[in-house]
């Protein structure tokens, strides 16, 4: 089955550090562009940071640029967002999420998100 | 480039018909796609390039527009069809921005 599996979320303190993963199975991870997309409690998707296969290059949200960073580890066909310095407001559910490929593009593979709770 | 959708939250019923719009700051050409979301779940996604619909999503739906404005119209509402729609582009890839969400709830 073609699917996204996440983990790594939880509770930090503010300045604290954390390290999503999302898994991929069924397809390679390493033929798409990959995003993280985040959704605060109650808010609508702000989108965090996104990972070219080609190139590997790398794009931040202002928000979390210089604190957030993607990695891709294709032998265990997986990604992963290194957050570190987060605040009260990274608190969200993050997404991994795949996009299609093609002159257009979309989001057809999310994984189910992983809560992560900034408070002291 | 902004995303804006309105309404923010549309009371309906099953059976209705259903058009959510979403207007964008800056021309992004055809370069939309249209999201629904169900409570407690991931997105799932409906259109690209404005009106491609994905494969598995019902003929009920349907999408049209070009430039700034957009809109989303579900025919003969479902009860699965509850939930939040989000707009996004990608004409700008950094960052890639959504709408703010309409949400669909029970009259």
């Amino acid at each position: 089955e073609v699917q996204l599996a996440q983990s790594g979320g939880g509770l930090v303190r503010p300045g604290g550090s954390l390290r999503l993963s999302c898994v991929g199975s069924g397809f390679s991870l390493r033929s798409h562009n990959m995003v993280w997309v985040r959704q605060a409690p109650g808010m609508g998707l702000e989108w965090v940071a996104s990972n070219w296969c080609r190139g590997c290059s790398e794009y931040y949200a202002d928000s979390v640029r210089g604190r957030f960073s993607v990695s891709r580890d294709d032998a265990n066909n997986s990604m992963h967002l290194q957050m570190e310095g987060l605040r009260g407001e990274d608190t969200a559910v993050y997404f991994c999420a795949r996009d299609r490929g093609g002159s257009h593009q979309g989001f057809d593979l999310w994984g189910p998100g992983a809560l992560v709770t900034v408070s002291s | 480039i902004r995303m804006t959708q309105s309404p923010s939250s549309l009371p309906t019923s099953i059976g209705d018909r259903v058009t959510i719009t979403c207007r964008a700051s800056d021309d992004i050409n055809s370069y939309l796609a249209w999201y629904h979301q169900a409570p407690g779940q991931a997105p799932k996604l409906l259109f690209i390039g404005v009106s491609s619909l994905q494969p598995g999503v019902p003929s009920r739906f349907r999408a049209a527009g070009h430039g700034t404005d957009f809109t989303l119209t579900i025919d003969d509402l479902h009860s699965e069809d509850f939930g939040t729609y989000f707009c996004q582009q990608y004409w700008s890839q950094s960052p890639i921005t959504f709408g703010q969400g309409t949400r669909l709830e029970v009259k």
